[in-house]
């Protein structure tokens, strides 16, 4: 079947610390997979997406990079900074569906 | 810019109501998707439609009923709302997957649903 797991939070970081969101996949085929980011309050905004094995995507400082061998695609972000706080959702689509599969977000915190 | 609308941000209801959240996309997008999200169980399917008049059960589809009556309209029913549907709604879109290119879901704000 088709699932993601992503880290539970919630994750708490002090500014400039360099975080990792761990997430992985099973999937049908080779999916695409994305990063969703929420900010409170609001709606999910699209953050980064990797379309095949080996694609980096990255947007904002943020970067993740589509492992075929792990089945993972990890975010990570060099120096956070307080306005990231919000919550990440890991999410794919398999090849030839219309269906996406999302994981269960893992909420940041960022203290000054 | 794509934009995913939705009727209101916040509504309170009374237990046995029919609700009606209404979801409206500018981008002649083919197929809509409903989710509730709660904590810790994340983003959960609740029906999607891929073309007007077309729909199907996602993976909680219990107690909800959708219409898709237009193209840019996707509206959700609770049909007798109960106070275990109090959660947070959204409503997405995407293009055909038929359709070469980039292929993203656009969110709505959502609607932050209370019974009581």
């Amino acid at each position: 079947g088709n699932s993601v797991t992503q880290m539970e939070g919630p994750v708490t970081l002090s500014e400039e610390a360099f975080l990792t969101i761990n997430c992985t996949y099973t999937a049908t085929g080779y999916p695409s997979l994305f990063w969703y980011v929420q900010y409170p309050g609001e709606g999910l905004q699209l953050l980064l997406k990797a379309t095949k094995a080996d694609d980096k995507g990255s947007n904002k400082g943020f970067e993740a990079t589509y492992r075929k061998e792990t089945t993972s695609f990890h975010l990570e972000k060099g120096s956070v900074q307080v306005s990231d706080s919000a919550v990440y959702f890991c999410a794919l689509i398999p090849p030839l569906f219309n269906k996406f599969y999302f994981g269960s977000g893992t909420k940041l915190n960022v203290k000054p | 810019d794509v934009k995913v609308t939705q009727s209101s941000r916040y509504l309170v209801k009374r237990t046995g109501e029919k609700v009606f959240l209404e979801c409206v996309q500018d981008m002649d997008h083919e197929n809509m998707f409903w989710y509730r999200q709660d904590p810790g169980l994340g983003l959960r399917l609740i029906y999607f439609s891929y073309d007007v008049k077309m729909k199907e059960k996602g993976d909680i589809p219990e107690g909800y009923s959708v219409s898709r009556e237009k193209k840019e309209r996707f509206s959700l029913i609770l049909e007798s709302a109960s106070t275990n549907q109090t959660s947070m709604y959204l409503c997405a879109s995407t293009q055909s997957r038929r359709l070469a290119g980039t292929y993203e879901q656009y969110f709505g704000p959502g609607t932050r649903l209370t019974v009581t």
